[in-house]
């Protein structure tokens, strides 16, 4: 059982260039979300996905755009990259909260970005 | 809005010590709170959480933390601390009274076992 799986691990783009993060999880869960982890600053939701065919902004969405692209999987796109990005992402997903579920998030082992 | 605050960057403590991870907490309606771990260049895993019921409540790897509604805080505890257990801990609150499963997670407080 794979859990959270997210590609690529580490990357390193120029300032302008584009780049895809991709996430799937195996859990049969409704909930998706993407966080930047910096230092001294914890985790900072990007965007989520409550269920399928749904997207939300989170906390910090400027320069991301994201895909729930079916239950499975959520990916993170960066346009046009720059250096402010440059960070640790974390993909994670739930069963959606509610009734007896109260959404403790799955996490992947994260992707590397660097920014030059 | 919710938020958390972890008010302490690092805790050291000796191995066989008692430790604790302190958090505090705002949200509006009833919190949700979970802690979780980090190793480094790990993905965070889930420790425990706190729903209703007893303040007390147990976890992974013989953590516990404790509820206090008066005091909005809910601080993470372990009677004998292990060198292995060195990692990075992050408090999240999550307002059940909604299905939005947002969590909003505290800065994380660094944990350090010493021999």
């Amino acid at each position: 059982n794979a859990g959270v799986t997210q590609t690529p691990k580490f990357q390193v783009l120029k300032t302008g260039q584009s780049m895809t993060l991709q996430c799937a999880q195996d859990m049969n869960h409704n909930s998706m979300y993407w966080y930047r982890q910096d230092p001294g600053m914890g985790l900072r939701l990007i965007y989520y996905s409550a269920s399928e065919g749904t997207t939300d902004k989170g906390e910090v969405p400027n320069g991301y755009n994201v895909s729930r692209l079916n239950k499975r999987e959520f990916s993170l796109r960066l346009e046009s990259a720059a250096p402010s990005q440059t960070s640790v992402y974390f993909c994670a997903s739930t069963l959606k909260p509610g009734g007896s579920n109260t959404g403790e998030l799955f996490f992947g082992e994260g992707s590397r970005l660097t920014v030059l | 809005a919710q938020s958390v605050a972890q008010p302490e960057d690092q805790v050291n403590v000796a191995e066989g010590n008692p430790l604790t991870v302190k958090c505090t907490y705002s949200v509006s309606g009833n919190p949700y709170l979970f802690w979780y771990v980090q190793y480094p260049n790990r993905g965070l895993q889930f420790l425990l959480k706190y729903i209703t019921g007893d303040n007390l409540v147990k976890g992974s790897y013989g953590f516990e933390a404790e509820f206090n509604k008066s005091q909005t805080s809910f601080h993470l505890k372990k009677p004998s601390a292990l060198v292995s257990d060195s990692a990075l801990y992050f408090c999240a609150v999550r307002d059940g009274g909604t299905n939005a499963g947002k969590s909003t997670f505290g800065d994380g407080t660094t944990l350090t076992v010493k021999p």
